[in-house]
């Protein structure tokens, strides 16, 4: 079946500097979506990529979905305390029928 | 309502009891996802509920798990016979097959289960 695979796992920052978190598809991708959980919270949507090499930035996140529709990456400029969290992708086949998530990457950063 | 509203928040039992687990998506949507996530961890797919469709049960870790979704809105996840090991959080997701916020899933604040 269709596997999402994320990394790294895990990332410890000093505040300010950058991150960025990869996601690899086993398949081809009809979009991508990432989610972020916050310490003790549930995952809340972020962004939705759907198109080959597309890029949507939100403030000092960036996020890139692949030409092949295979992967994507989240890159945080100037990490902030208040970036700590998990970031989760997801991804939802060409057959359109489930959304696959990610293991996560957990962002730790230091003050 | 608003939002997916998972209940009860907080569940502890004794080991071999059996505990149901109730979600309510937002309403009109029409599919449904169950997680569990352990401390620290990624989310573990559980079941997949589609409309009418026969659910996608291929994340359940034993037959000690089920789930059902009556009318298509309210689900209840049941785990007979608990053990410590299904200690964690289950959430929710639901999602709509069609409009701008097509496939989004928006995710309910779990149950934290505790097995003594």
């Amino acid at each position: 079946g269709q596997q999402v695979m994320q990394i790294p796992q895990y990332q410890h920052v000093q505040e300010g500097e950058d991150f960025t978190t990869y996601c690899n598809s086993s398949t081809t991708l009809s979009n991508i979506q990432w989610y972020k959980q916050r310490p003790g919270g549930h995952p809340v949507f972020l962004i939705q990529l759907v198109k080959s090499g597309e890029v949507k930035k939100q403030k000092r996140l960036t996020f890139q979905f692949g030409e092949a529709k295979k992967n994507s990456s989240l890159h945080i400029t100037a990490t902030q305390t208040t970036d700590v969290g998990t970031y989760f992708c997801a991804g939802i086949n060409n057959a359109g029928n489930m959304l696959t998530f990610g293991g996560g990457t957990r962002l730790m950063v230091k003050p | 309502g608003a939002g997916v509203s998972q209940s009860p928040s907080n569940k502890v039992t004794e080991k071999g009891k059996d505990v149901e687990l109730r979600c309510d998506p937002i309403s009109g949507h029409t599919a449904l996802y169950w997680y569990r996530q352990s401390l620290g961890q990624g989310l573990e797919f559980l079941i997949y509920f589609q409309g009418n469709s026969a659910p996608d049960k291929s994340g359940l870790p034993s037959d000690r798990f089920s789930a059902e979704r009556t009318g298509g809105s309210v689900s209840t996840l049941t785990i007979q016979r608990t053990q410590q090991e299904d200690s964690a959080v289950y959430l929710c997701a639901s999602s709509s097959r069609q409009g701008r916020a097509k496939n989004i899933q928006y995710f309910g604040a779990g149950t934290r289960l505790s097995v003594l």
